[in-house]
C-alpha cells in the first residue's frame, strides 16, 4: 500500500537550535514531494517541494528539505528555530503516475519554546 | 492569500439537517480537491473534481456529495447529518502538473449539535 509516514506526532525545540520533521514514503514509481504547514484555524500553506535534481531543496521561512531516495525520505529542516514556527506540518506525495492521487502524511506538530 | 476563497467561514447546525459549503478556485486552476479534517486530525481526501468531472475519490460517506460547476467553483453537499461529521472542510486548488502544490483555502468549520 502507498503511504506516507511523519513518526513524531509533536517535536519540541528551543528558540534558536535547529529542527527537523521526519517524513518517510512508501509509493511505487517516482513521487513528487511536498512539505505544507498549518497554522491555528487556517488553511495548509505550501512550504516546498521535490520534484528532480538537487537533493537539498529550499523553500518559504528559511526551511529546507532532504530528499533520500535510498531512505526514501523526505525530512524538513531549518537550522534555527522561531517560536513563529509552531505549527503544525504535513509532508504530502503527488505520485507521478496519477496527478490526482495525492497522499498526506498525518502531521507533526511543532513546538518552539522561547 | 491563497486565492481559494470558502464560505461560510463557520456553520452550526443539527443532527439531520443537510448544508452545502461552496468553494470557489484559485484563478485558473482546474481542479478542486475537498478534504475533511477533525480534532487534531489530520487530512482526509473527500472527492477531487477537474473541470467539471469527477477525478478521483476518496473516503467519501454515501451521505455526502459534490460537484464542480461550469464556472469551476465547486460545492459539498452534507445531508443527514451526524455529530461526528463535525470538522474542518477544506478546499483546495490546483493546475494539472503534477509537480504542483494545492492551495488551500481557510475551511468552512462545521458544527452539528
Amino acid at each position: 500500500a502507498q503511504s506516507v509516514a511523519q513518526p513524531e506526532d509533536q517535536v519540541n525545540v528551543a528558540e534558536g537550535n535547529p529542527l527537523t520533521v521526519k517524513c518517510t514514503y512508501s509509493v511505487s514509481g517516482n513521487p513528487y514531494l511536498f512539505w505544507y504547514v498549518q497554522y491555528p484555524n487556517r488553511g495548509l500553506q505550501f512550504l516546498l517541494k521535490y520534484i528532480t535534481g538537487d537533493n537539498l531543496v529550499k523553500g518559504s521561512y528559511g526551511f529546507e528539505a532532504e530528499f533520500n531516495k535510498s531512505q526514501t525520505s523526505f525530512h524538513l529542516k531549518k537550522p534555527s528555530a522561531l517560536v513563529s514556527d509552531s505549527a503544525l506540518y504535513f509532508c504530502a506525495v503527488r505520485l507521478y503516475s496519477s496527478a490526482s492521487k495525492i497522499i498526506f502524511g498525518s502531521g507533526t506538530r511543532l513546538s518552539i519554546r522561547p | 492569500d491563497s486565492g481559494v476563497t470558502q464560505t461560510p467561514k463557520h456553520l452550526i447546525t443539527a443532527t439531520g439537517q443537510r448544508v452545502t459549503l461552496r468553494c470557489s478556485p484559485r484563478s485558473g486552476d482546474l481542479s478542486v480537491y475537498w478534504y475533511q479534517q477533525s480534532l487534531d486530525q489530520g487530512l482526509q481526501f473527500l472527492i477531487q473534481y477537474y473541470n467539471g468531472e469527477e477525478r478521483a475519490k476518496g473516503n467519501i460517506l454515501e451521505r455526502f456529495s459534490a460537484q464542480q460547476f461550469p464556472d469551476l467553483h465547486s460545492e459539498l453537499n452534507l445531508s443527514s447529518l451526524e455529530l461526528g461529521d463535525s470538522a474542518l472542510y477544506f478546499c483546495a486548488s490546483s493546475v494539472r502538473d503534477r509537480n504542483s502544490p494545492l492551495h488551500f483555502g481557510n475551511g468552512t468549520r462545521l458544527t452539528v449539535t
